[in-house]
């Protein structure tokens, strides 16, 4: 299983961008790169995914590097809620591969009122 | 409105007894899986399911066990071999993305 390396912890001030860093070096072509977040007690939530392009949706930014090899997650202005431990983990195919979402220790974010 | 639901929330077993904990989907996926969290630590994969009436082992399927008779149900149970089985457990499905239930705490009293 390809792997992930994450920064143990960060901090931003609320209403700031955050950027969250993710390496994946042995990422293959199939492979897609997912986010999920996990608030304390709670079930980890989806986030984002994509495969080679920028992605954007209602709660992040995914920006992908041109090899792939690393990817940043951008909060455009966090707030308190959005305080987590922040997962980025590879995921084959969805529809083709062995389906498995192999989690690392995340990073934990921090907001600063 | 269509998700995962765990139960229970909170679960106390004695020493030496199985335990199973509860999973249903209605996402119509065909892949679910079990996850173990301790504190302060990350999700390890006990087992997952691709299909019905086949799972696979996770990295940590000693003293669990999973049956998947049904798409919906994915149910996990403790026996008495796990060794230290006090943990927060996790069941996810997934299709292009996975969602997750809010979890079983359960303890070992």
């Amino acid at each position: 299983d390809a792997k992930t390396t994450q920064p143990n912890s960060m901090e931003s001030n609320e209403e700031e961008p955050v950027h969250l860093p993710c390496n994946h070096s042995t990422i293959s072509g199939t492979d897609y790169i997912h986010w999920y977040r996990q608030l304390p007690s709670q079930g980890p939530e989806y986030v984002i995914h994509g495969l080679t392009s920028n992605v954007n949706n209602r709660m992040a930014s995914l920006a992908i590097a041109e090899d792939r090899k690393s990817s940043t997650l951008i909060l455009h202005r966090a707030t308190l809620r959005d305080a987590a431990v922040y997962y980025c983990i590879l995921r084959d195919h969805p529809y083709s591969g062995t389906y498995k979402y192999i989690f690392g220790t995340g990073t934990r974010l921090k907001v600063l009122a | 409105d269509g998700g995962i639901t765990q139960s229970p929330k909170y679960l106390f077993r004695k020493e030496g007894q199985n335990v199973t904990l509860s999973c249903e989907q209605n996402l119509n996926h065909d892949a679910m899986y079990w996850y173990r969290q301790d504190p302060g630590q990350g999700l390890r994969l006990i087992y997952y399911s691709q299909i019905v009436n086949d799972f696979q082992k996770g990295d940590i399927a000693e003293g669990y066990s999973v049956s998947r008779e049904k798409k919906e149900s994915f149910p996990l149970t403790v026996t008495s071999a796990q060794k230290n089985p006090t943990a927060f457990y996790l069941c996810a499905s997934s299709g292009t993305e996975a969602f997750f239930g809010q979890g079983t705490r359960l303890t070992v009293v």
